[in-house]
């Protein structure tokens, strides 16, 4: 079992419509980070988080320490929010930390 | 605002053919990173510097070698390029401690025939 899953794999929704994204992972934590990759493009860094929720425009990321769950939520999604959606958790390293990732999840909006 | 460059963006090498992929990044950060990226897997981490003058294996090292010159760059050297070495490498830096931020570059796409 991977230490970081997410779910769904592939999604696909019209555009308008809520998105949520779901992450869990297994292990003790410092951080969850939530990051977008654009087709043949870099990775972007959304939100990292420790607590509670965060909010960026129309994204909104969540997380429960104690159920070690963490969702994305996109509202009035958009074409352009189409991209592969990465979940990833820090844990401590020796002295640093490691980014352990989920596979991410491929998301398509339809116009 | 550059952040992490990485170059080159793709690259087709035969096997056996040695490259040198580089990254540098103009945030002044501690630490740097070298994941490859494949079909149907997160990303794994290949190597990492924590400061300068250090290096450190990660989950796949095998096949390659590093390189931290300075603060700013580290370059990752496939020395005997093999076929299972296709995928997509991406180079981070963050800020050394805990609950630090990533920055990635734009990624290389390596295929080796």
């Amino acid at each position: 079992k991977n230490e970081v899953e997410q779910s769904p794999q592939n999604l696909t929704a019209q555009e308008g419509e809520f998105i949520t994204i779901n992450c869990s992972y297994s292990v003790g934590i410092s951080a969850l980070h939530w990051l977008q990759q654009h087709p043949g493009g870099g990775i972007v860094s959304l939100f990292m988080l420790s607590s509670g929720k965060k909010k960026h425009g129309r994204l909104i990321a969540t997380i429960n320490i104690q159920e070690k769950h963490s969702s994305l939520h996109i509202t009035a999604s958009h074409p352009r929010d189409s991209a592969v959606y990465i979940c990833a958790v820090s844990t401590p390293h020796f002295g640093n930390e490691k980014l352990t990732f989920g596979t991410g999840t491929r998301l398509t909006i339809i116009p | 605002n550059a952040g992490v460059t990485q170059t080159p963006k793709f690259q087709v090498l035969k096997t056996g053919q040695s490259m040198t992929l580089q990254c540098a990044q103009d945030m002044n950060h501690n630490s740097m990173y070298w994941y490859r990226q494949d079909p149907g897997m997160g990303l794994r981490l290949i190597y990492y510097s924590a400061s300068e003058g250090t290096t450190d294996k990660g989950e796949v090292p095998n096949g390659y070698n590093v390189s931290r010159l300075n603060k700013r760059e580290f370059s990752l050297r496939l020395e005997s390029a093999a076929p299972s070495q296709t995928s997509v490498y991406f180079c981070a830096s963050s800020e050394s401690g805990r609950n630090t931020e990533a920055f990635f570059g734009q990624g290389t796409r390596l295929t080796v025939v």
